[in-house]
Formats: structure tokens, C-alpha cells, sequence
């Protein structure tokens, strides 16, 4: 079974950083791609972007480009996630998600991390 | 980018009704299109990928169809368990992105 275990709440002022962390098995990390997509309060899913963990590539839709950065640690099996000069608007709930190279699509999912920003 | 419309938005049943939710894709995106479901709280669940194939552990009361940009989700006999939101997501084109999800519940 995957696990996905993602970093606790966080709150941020505006203009901060958030890095939010996504643990998971070494087979996982290296033969899935780990993807991130967000869920403001009430509202649908944003895909934001994923990375290779075997090879480190990585790719971010356009909206958060520049904003947006995507790591691994190999040694420790976990994806993260930064976002830089946060906004009120980027109060979500951030999710990794494991996509199989093999087939399927998000297949396994982190049980996320509420990200609050706020003056 | 594709823009995916699904209707309806909320869509009220009874336990063992037969229900079907629609999701259009802006653009042909062959069968990239995935199903998943949400419950209060949760990260959403994978149901159905390559819009028909049922993902394992999926009740099979769950069916996807569709191509091009047409698709359906069916339950076929809604359980107590089905109640919950349900979003449908194209993965042929970056940025992937999701429709606005329909919510079932209950009539």
C-alpha cells in the first residue's frame, strides 16, 4: 500500500514562504511522479506541478512559475513543495498525490496540509 | 488551457438510484480523464482512469465512459457510502486541471 504523509498546518503572513513536505517509500518516490495540487476553502482542485524523484525533473503550471519550487530528497524518500511571496489567496489545502508512470492517474493521495495566510 | 465543465453541480438521490455526472472537456483529450471522489475533510480517492478503466478496490457499481470530450461517471445503485462530492480531471495537456465537481446527496 502507498503511503503519502504530508507536514503539519502552517500560518504565514503574506509576502512569506511555505515548504511543505510529502514522506513516502523509496519504491514510490523513485517510480512515481509526485504532484501537487492545492484546494482553496469550498472550492475545486489546482493542479500545480510535479517531480521526478528518480531523476529530479520537475514541471510547474505557468500560474506559479516563479513562485513555485519543487524538490526531493532521496535519502529521505520526500517530495517538498516551497511557494514563496504568499498571498491571501493561496489559503488552501495542499495535497501530494502519486501519479503511476506505468498507468492510472493520481493514484495515492497525502491526507494534506492547510496552508493559512493572513496579516 | 482546457477547461473541464461538469453538470450537473448537485445532483440530489435516493439510495439505490442509477446517477450519471457529465464532464466536458474545452478540447479533445482522448481518454486522459480520471474520476475521483471527495468526502468532507479527505483527499479526493481515485475511482475510474483512462476514463473507463475502474481503479483497483473501486466497487464495480462505479463505470466511466466517454472520449474526445464527453464523459460520464454511473453508479449504478447509489450506497449510503456514494454521498460526497465528485470531480473529474483531464491529464492529456499540462496544466492539468479538474472540473468544478458535482455533490451528491441525499434527496
Amino acid at each position: 500500500q502507498v503511503q503519502l504523509v504530508q507536514s503539519g498546518a502552517e500560518v504565514k503572513k503574506p509576502g512569506a514562504s511555505v515548504k511543505v513536505s510529502c514522506k513516502t517509500s523509496r519504491y514510490t518516490f523513485t517510480s512515481y511522479a509526485i504532484h501537487w495540487v492545492r484546494q482553496a476553502p469550498g472550492q475545486s482542485l489546482e493542479w500545480m506541478g510535479w517531480i521526478n524523484g528518480g531523476n529530479g525533473n520537475s514541471k510547474s503550471s505557468e500560474k506559479f512559475q516563479g513562485r513555485v519550487t519543487f524538490t526531493g530528497d532521496t535519502s529521505a524518500n520526500t517530495a517538498y513543495m516551497e511557494l514563496r511571496s504568499l498571498r491571501p489567496e493561496d489559503t488552501a489545502v495542499y495535497y501530494c498525490a502519486a501519479y503511476s508512470w506505468g498507468g492510472g492517474a493520481l493514484d495515492f493521495w497525502g491526507q494534506g496540509t492547510m496552508v493559512t495566510v493572513y496579516s | 488551457d482546457i477547461q473541464m465543465t461538469q453538470s450537473p453541480s448537485t445532483l440530489s438521490a435516493s439510495v439505490g438510484d442509477r446517477v450519471t455526472i457529465t464532464c466536458r472537456a474545452s478540447q479533445s483529450i482522448s481518454n486522459w480523464l480520471a474520476w475521483y471522489q471527495q468526502k468532507p475533510g479527505n483527499a479526493p480517492n481515485l475511482l475510474i482512469y483512462q476514463a473507463s478503466s475502474l481503479e483497483r478496490g473501486v466497487p464495480s457499481r462505479f463505470s466511466g465512459s466517454g472520449s474526445g470530450t464527453e464523459f460520464s461517471l454511473t453508479i449504478s445503485g447509489l450506497q449510503p457510502d456514494d454521498f460526497a462530492t465528485y470531480y473529474c480531471q483531464q491529464y492529456d495537456i499540462y496544466p492539468w486541471t479538474f472540473g468544478q465537481g458535482t455533490k451528491v446527496d441525499i434527496k
